[in-house]
């Protein structure tokens, strides 16, 4: 899978919106962006997921730039509730068979929230 | 079924001691992966399952390491004669595939392991 690169860390007051960047200047045609949460002390959580259109869910809104080499995961208003590591991650939509659904983490990035 | 169930969720060895941890998927979940994750880092594949087969492991499974999923339901994951380098998290996931497409992998809250 293409490598995605992420800031350490970022900082957001609570209800103000937040934009995590992804960088992933080397995803191919097939590449689907994906991004998943780890809160403290829990197991990570699928949050949202594209591939050339912007995406939104009741978690957040993905949007992906026109040539599909950054995107941004956008949560609407933050809560203390999203304090957590955001993982950005493609993953190569081709793969079929009996190819698994493996997910390649970085170290994401940290996202604290001041209330 | 409200997810992925882990057990235990903590485990304290002493090295050279044997442990194994156990996995719960959703129960309509054909896929099942192991993860492994060390402080500060992000979780890295260790093996996966389709049904009761296993059909990918990874480098960083050594031969100490053995994952079985019998009858394609739940998991077990198994470190023999444990170091200290083995401390870490470990995660497990599922998820489903059907008519080729892949849904969105659903973790547990994991097994942390310290080896002493």
């Amino acid at each position: 899978d293409a490598k995605t690169t992420q800031p350490n860390s970022m900082e957001s007051n609570e209800e103000e919106p937040v934009h995590l960047p992804c960088n992933h200047s080397t995803i191919s045609g097939t590449d689907y962006i994906h991004w998943y949460r780890q809160l403290p002390s829990q197991g990570p959580e699928y949050v949202i997921h594209g591939l050339t259109s912007n995406v939104n869910n009741r978690m957040a809104s993905l949007a992906i730039a026109e040539d599909r080499k950054s995107s941004t995961l956008i949560l609407h208003r933050a809560t203390l509730r999203d304090a957590a590591v955001y993982y950005c991650i493609l993953r190569d939509g081709a793969y079929s068979g009996a190819g698994s659904y493996q997910l390649t983490f970085g170290k994401g990035t940290k996202l604290s929230v001041i209330p | 079924d409200t997810g992925v169930s882990q057990d235990p969720r903590h485990k304290i060895t002493k090295r050279g001691q044997n442990v194994t941890f156990r996995c719960d998927p959703i129960s309509e979940h054909n896929r099942l992966y192991w993860y492994r994750q060390t402080l500060g880092q992000g979780p890295e594949f260790l093996t996966y399952f389709q049904n009761e087969a296993q059909l990918e492991k990874s480098r960083l499974l050594s031969d100490r390491f053995s994952a079985e999923r019998p009858k394609g339901s739940f998991s077990t994951l198994e470190i023999q004669r444990t170091e200290q380098g083995d401390s870490a998290m470990y995660l497990c996931a599922s998820s489903f595939r059907d008519r080729g497409l892949n849904t969105e992998a659903f973790f547990g809250q994991g097994t942390r392991l310290t080896v002493v």
